[in-house]
């Protein structure tokens, strides 16, 4: 079945860098957008970052644009986040999903299905 | 960038039906998705494109569009549907969530 399972989370000084990690199977990796999503603790979901299938594209949310880098290895059937500059307010589970898009023309849509777990990373001192 | 708003919680009765809306400027010209989280769990996708069912969802769930405003609604509910849900559509720089209903069943 398909299944993604998150690691690397932990605690972390503000400042400081983690990198998270997500293992995919069960589905073709290779041919699939894949995002990260976070949620702070007792708070909604936060859409953090997309790749797409052959790495070609990403995008960032404007709160971690240029300190988080998205990467993948489709031969290891891997989705990575490298987290740099960490503050406070990146305190979160963390979840990778399959990002699942739907394209006419210059419009698109996508969602996202299934989610892995999640791992939980604090910032703190 | 626009928003997605959901009413913060929603209560209902064994058996009765739960709507649970979202209301978005952009909804009328892109697609919503709703998600359930269950406490320590990860979301799991209960409707994708308005109104689709994912296998293996049951058929109490249903979505439907109106204008800026789509809606969920889950007939005979049960005990087991008590759970945030979420929903989620696009704009133009990214994915957007709204900020979830807490539904709890009586």
């Amino acid at each position: 079945q398909v299944q993604l399972v998150e690691s690397g989370g932990g605690l972390v000084k503000p400042g400081g860098s983690l990198r998270l990690s997500c293992a995919a199977s069960g589905f073709t990796f290779s041919d699939y957008y894949m995002s990260w999503i976070r949620q702070a603790p007792g708070k909604g979901l936060e859409w953090v970052s997309y790749i797409s299938s052959s790495s070609s594209y990403t995008n960032y949310a404007d709160s971690v644009k240029g300190r988080f880098t998205i990467s993948r290895d489709n031969a290891k059937n891997s989705l990575y986040l490298q987290m740099n500059s960490l503050r406070a307010e990146d305190t979160a589970v963390y979840y990778c999903a399959r990002d699942l898009r739907f394209r006419i023309q210059l419009w698109s849509t996508n969602w996202f299905d299934p989610w892995g777990q999640g791992t939980l990373v604090t910032v703190s001192s | 960038s626009y928003e997605l708003t959901q009413p913060p919680s929603v209560s209902v009765s064994p058996g009765q039906t739960a709507r649970i809306t979202c209301s978005g400027d952009a909804l009328p010209k892109q697609y919503a998705y709703w998600y359930q989280q269950k406490p320590g769990q990860a979301p799991v996708l209960v409707i994708y494109k308005d109104s689709e069912r994912p296998s293996g969802i049951p058929e109490r769930f249903s979505g439907s569009s109106s204008g800026t405003t789509v809606t969920l609604t889950i007939s005979g509910v049960q005990a087991e549907d008590e759970a945030d849900y979420y929903c989620q559509s696009a704009d133009s720089s990214g994915t957007l969530f709204g900020g979830g209903t807490k539904l709890t069943v009586l």
